[in-house]
């Protein structure tokens, strides 16, 4: 069964802390991405990437960054967490080519920010 | 600027309703639309999507969706809804050619034995 795994299922953090939020699929998908899901507002993406090394801004990456190294690992770092950034994080990923085959998502990371 | 609206946030019906969520998309050029749902304490699934052909879509647990070009809208409908429909429904949009999605807010459905 193919599979996109995030790293913890829960997390709890202080303010300004560093924190590392890990994505791994094995599917060999060239894309990946980040999105942050919130009560009333839906999922918003925070970032993205089409290949190795690759990454672009999503529509909310202010505080944010992330890093892609493998093709089936992709980071997402918190540089000083605040409370604001208390939300479910999502990672998802799919192959390239029409855009039509959707997304696989992971289970989710809820991040507390203490 | 791109934008997917559901506007309907919460939804109660009771058992073997019929149900009709709204999605509203805001594209230039071509899109694939999709729905997806998030059962409680569960990953979001896909639950079907259109890219071109035939506007009405069947995807699982007996879900449909019709994409209605003109008013920029892909509606998803079932005709008879169960308790297990409990959930979380996403509608989503894509520029044809691209892999980004952009969500909508979601919409609650509570279904009632």
């Amino acid at each position: 069964d193919v599979k996109v795994t995030q790293s913890s299922r829960y997390l709890v953090k202080r303010t300004g802390e560093k924190v590392f939020l890990e994505c791994v699929q094995d599917m060999d998908h060239e894309n990946m991405f980040w999105y942050r899901q919130d009560p009333g507002l839906g999922l918003r993406l925070i970032y993205f990437s089409y290949d190795v090394k690759m990454k672009e801004k999503g529509d909310i990456p202010e505080g944010y960054s992330v890093s892609r190294e493998k093709k089936e690992r992709f980071s997402l770092i918190l540089e000083s967490a605040s409370t604001n950034q208390t939300s479910m994080y999502l990672c998802a990923s799919s192959s390239s080519g029409t855009g039509g085959d959707g997304y696989t998502f992971g289970s989710g990371t809820r991040l507390t920010v203490v | 600027a791109q934008s997917v609206s559901q506007h309907n946030h919460h939804v109660i019906l009771s058992e073997a309703a019929s149900l009709e969520l709204g999605c509203n998309y805001s594209y230039g050029g071509t899109v694939n639309l999709f729905w997806y749902v998030q059962y409680p304490g569960q990953h979001l699934q896909l639950l079907l999507k259109y890219f071109s052909g035939d506007p009405l879509v069947k995807g699982i647990k007996g879900f449909e969706a019709e994409f209605i070009k003109s008013k920029f809208s892909f509606n998803l409908r079932k005709p008879s809804v169960q308790w297990s429909d409990t959930a979380e429904y996403f509608c989503a949009a894509s520029r044809r050619g691209t892999d980004k999605l952009i969500f909508g807010t979601g919409t609650r459905l509570q279904v009632f034995p």
